[in-house]
């Protein structure tokens, strides 16, 4: 089946750097894609999306990245700070119905 | 912004008994709700979709007659763990949309189920 994949498990990075966190997927018939925060023990916090005819949206600190050519998503945080620490996942939508990334946990140092 | 709220938070069981989550659309109509799961340290994995006032319609692997979902009214969807067992014991998490082309999902704060 197709899945949606993150590249790495764990990023660590310095209070006021940017973060990126990427993401492959491979359903092509995907055409909505959203990033989410979530913190322990809670629920999946909309950050941002993007549609399939879009390749960069920005958001407040954030901007998401699509390149349908390699099927690719990105999520840029700018000027990161501790309260940005959290699991993030992408999620890629068909016809409404939403597959999750296996997620990754960004830790900001201080 | 739209918001979901579950009930309860957090329970606790006894195995072979059953436990009933409710999740609620506050302030909008849902068409559709999701019902999904996460063990720990891993992704949310979507067990069934319902359209209100329709039979839910259950990922591959879901039991239907275990997770029973009902989905009655426009603002509220229940999902029933029947005969639970500690195998059954993960975070439980609903999700709702209204319309529109691309139907944003709204999560709700997720049911902590642990089963004895």
């Amino acid at each position: 089946g197709e899945s949606v994949g993150l590249h790495l498990p764990t990023l660590s990075v310095q209070e006021g750097d940017n973060s990126i966190i990427n993401c492959a997927y491979s359903n092509s018939a995907s055409d909505y894609f959203i990033w989410y925060k979530q913190e322990s023990g809670k629920g999946p916090q909309f950050i941002i999306d993007i549609r399939s005819n879009m390749d960069k949206r920005q958001g407040q600190r954030v901007t998401v990245l699509l390149n349908k050519t390699v099927k690719h998503l990105s999520l840029q945080i700018a000027a990161t700070q501790p309260g940005d620490s959290a699991v993030y996942f992408c999620a890629e939508s068909e016809n409404s119905k939403l597959t999750f990334g296996k997620g990754i946990t960004l830790s900001v140092r201080p | 912004g739209a918001v979901v709220s579950q009930h309860p938070s957090r329970v606790i069981c006894k195995s072979g008994t059953s436990v009933k989550i409710e999740c609620r659309s506050l302030d909008f109509q849902a068409t559709t709700m999701f019902w999904y799961r996460q063990f720990p340290k891993k992704s949310l994995m979507l067990m069934a979709t319902s359209n209100e006032g329709s039979k839910a319609t259950y990922e591959q692997g879901v039991e239907k007659d275990k997770f029973l979902i009902n989905h009655a009214s426009l603002t509220l969807s229940t999902l029933t763990v029947t005969s639970a067992h500690p195998e059954d014991s993960s975070f439980y998490i609903c999700s709702a949309s209204g319309t529109g082309s691309y139907n944003e999902q709204f999560f709700g704060p997720g049911t902590r189920l642990t089963v004895l």
